[in-house]
This record gives C-alpha cells, structure tokens and sequence, in this order.
C-alpha cells in the first residue's frame, strides 16, 4: 500500500521569502503521479502542481517548484517570494498510473502562514 | 471558471439519522468522486464514478455509503444511517478525463460540506 508523509504539521515564513515544503511517500510502483494541493480557509482544494514519475525534469508553476527526488522518494514544494495568499493547507498527494480511477492518496497536510 | 458546488456548506444531523451531500459538477466533466477528510485527518479517497455507477471504492465506502447522479446535474452522497465517526468534510470532485490512465485532466474539488452528526 501506498503511503504519504509530509513530517511538518506546520510552517511559517515571511512575506516575499522562500520556504520548502517537504514530502516523502512510500510506494512498490514505478509509474505514478505526484501533487501538492493547497486548501485555503475557504476550503477549496486546489491543485497547485504535479509531476509525473517517468519525467527527471522537476515541474514549475510560476513561483511554485518541486524537487523531485525518485529514488530518495522526496516530493518538496518550493514557494518563492511568497505571497499573503499562499497562506493555506499544503497537502501533498499520489496516485498510482493506471487501475485507480481518482484514488489520491493524501498526507496529513502542512499549515502554511505568511507573515507580513 | 467553472466550479463543483457543494451543499449545504454545514450540516448537522442526529446518530441514526439519513443524510444526503449534494453535488454539482463541471458541466463537461464525466468522472465524479467523494473523498472526506475527518478534522485533523488526512483526505480520504472514498468513491469514484462514472457512466452511471461506481467505478472503484474504498474500504471506507461500506453498505451505509450510497451513490447516485439522479439527473443531468447532480452527483449526491448518502449516508443511511448516520454514525458519529461519519462527522467529517466530505469533498466532492469531478474531472474530464479518466484519473490514473493517461491524465488528461486534474481533479477539480468542491468547497467540502462539513457533517457533524451528534
């Protein structure tokens, strides 16, 4: 089975910084996606970035990036010149290609908090 | 943008009682899910759908969880017979394309609903 743990319950950073959010994951498969979701009060879940395991590039979105490392099992997310707004649940997730149709399988989420 | 709609946003229901989550996916989207997230939990797969019945489910999802679209629009969740431990947000999601395959498309989730059943 497959497992996700992200070790930070929670993190703080300032304004217009960088912070790192870590995730590690357990798996036997060897094609499989990974995502960080972020879920502000509002509740929403909202996809901010993902990667599929067969690709070495890390994916990129904007001030979002991940540093993929596939043997180590380490999906961390980057924020750069964070932003009020980032202010939110971070949930890292994974899904096994092919077979689950949705089956995400989630961590217990780090609170993020940007500070002014 | 389009979004999945939910409600109600809260809902308070009594042990034993039935309880129905309602749903509103993209327009254009095929593939329907729930997942739930009890407080301080992770988000917990619970079922996915599509072409009109269940196409994978949880251990979680037992004989007390239903599914049904009964019209164009709506995707709705029951609960029979409501439990305590069933207080939780249930998140609906929706995609266009088949998750997991070649991944045209993200899930897009709802709001959530929170239940708490007293």
């Amino acid at each position: 089975a497959q497992t996700v743990t992200q070790s930070q319950p929670e993190m703080s950073v300032q304004e217009a910084e960088t912070v790192t959010l870590s995730c590690t994951y357990d798996t036997s498969e060897s094609n499989y996606y990974l995502f960080w979701y972020k879920q502000p009060p509002s509740r929403q879940m909202i996809l901010v970035i993902r990667q599929e395991a067969y690709k070495q590039q890390n994916a990129t979105e904007n001030r979002f990036s991940v540093n993929f490392q596939k043997a180590a099992k380490s999906f961390s997310l980057k924020i750069s010149d964070s932003q009020l707004g980032d202010t939110a649940m971070y949930f890292c997730a994974f899904m096994k290609l092919g077979g689950s149709q949705g089956n995400l399988i989630f961590g217990k989420g780090t609170k993020l908090s940007v500070k002014p | 943008e389009p979004e999945v709609t939910q409600t109600p946003s809260h809902q308070v229901t009594q042990m034993g009682q039935e309880v129905i989550l309602r749903c509103v996916p993209i327009s254009n989207h095929l593939y329907f899910y729930w997942y739930r997230q009890i407080l301080g939990q992770k988000v917990e797969f619970l079922v996915s759908f599509y072409n009109n019945e269940i196409s994978e489910k949880s251990e979680i999802f037992d004989d007390q969880f239903s599914v049904e679209r009964p019209d164009g629009s709506n995707f709705t969740l029951k609960i029979r017979s409501t439990k305590l431990e069933d207080s939780a947000m249930y998140f609906c999601a929706s995609s266009e394309a088949r998750q997991g395959g070649s991944y045209n498309s993200p899930l897009h989730f709802g709001n959530g609903t929170r239940l708490t059943v007293t």
